[in-house]
């Protein structure tokens, strides 16, 4: 069945260094979303990515999905306490709108 | 909107007793999921609600797991017995059922603690 991975799945950072989490799907993606999930809560939609090569920016945050459609990255310039989560991208697997999530990349951000 | 509502928010039970969930998804959204999240690991899909009915339940362990959907609106999932494996957040998602988007909203959890 199909697979997301992502790395790595811890990362320190003191606060103003860049950070950046990798997505590997085992098949190529219709899509691909990232959530945030802050400790004690539920994950939150950040994005979704469609095309081959795209990239979008929110802020600080900048999300890449691969020409092959079978990766992804998720880079934050400049961490701030406030980035302080795991971090989970997710593909569809079906056409029932079902989403397979990563294993997440857990951030912390040492002041 | 209202987001998605869960509760309760935290359970703690002892191995071989029953527990149930509630979901009250977003207004407007058909289509529920139930999933179970394990600490340290990415959230897993249980089932799959259209409406009332069925997408998916392949991922549910039938013999001690059931939920179900009435009115096609809120929905319970129920544990019975409980093991100690399935201490985990057990949260609810939906989404609109068609469109470009694959968003998906999620209520805050049950923290279900198994002794």
């Amino acid at each position: 069945g199909q697979q997301v991975m992502q790395i790595p799945q811890y990362q320190h950072v003191q606060e103003g260094e860049d950070f950046t989490t990798y997505c590997n799907s085992s098949t190529t993606l219709s899509n691909i979303q990232w959530y945030k999930q802050r400790p004690g809560g539920h994950p939150v939609f950040l994005i979704q990515l469609v095309k081959s090569g795209e990239v979008k920016k929110q802020k600080r945050l900048t999300f890449q999905f691969g020409e092959a459609k079978k990766n992804s990255s998720l880079h934050i310039t400049a961490t701030q306490t406030t980035d302080v989560g795991t971090y989970f991208c997710a593909g569809p697997r079906s056409s029932a709108r079902q989403l397979t999530f990563g294993s997440g990349t857990q951030l912390t951000v040492l002041p | 909107e209202a987001g998605v509502a869960q509760s309760p928010r935290y359970k703690i039970i002892e191995k071989r007793q029953s527990v149930a969930f509630w979901c009250n998804p977003i207004s407007g959204h058909a289509t529920l999921y139930w999933y179970q999240q394990i600490l340290g690991q990415g959230p897993k899909l249980l089932i799959q609600f259209q409406n009332n009915g069925v997408v998916d339940d392949s991922q549910l362990p039938k013999d001690r797991f059931s939920a179900e959907r009435l009115k096609g609106v809120d929905s319970t999932l129920k544990i019975q017995p409980a093991k100690l494996e399935d201490s985990a957040v057990y949260l609810c998602a939906s989404s609109r059922p068609s469109g470009s988007s694959y968003e998906q909203y999620f209520g805050p959890g049950t923290r279900l603690t198994v002794t």
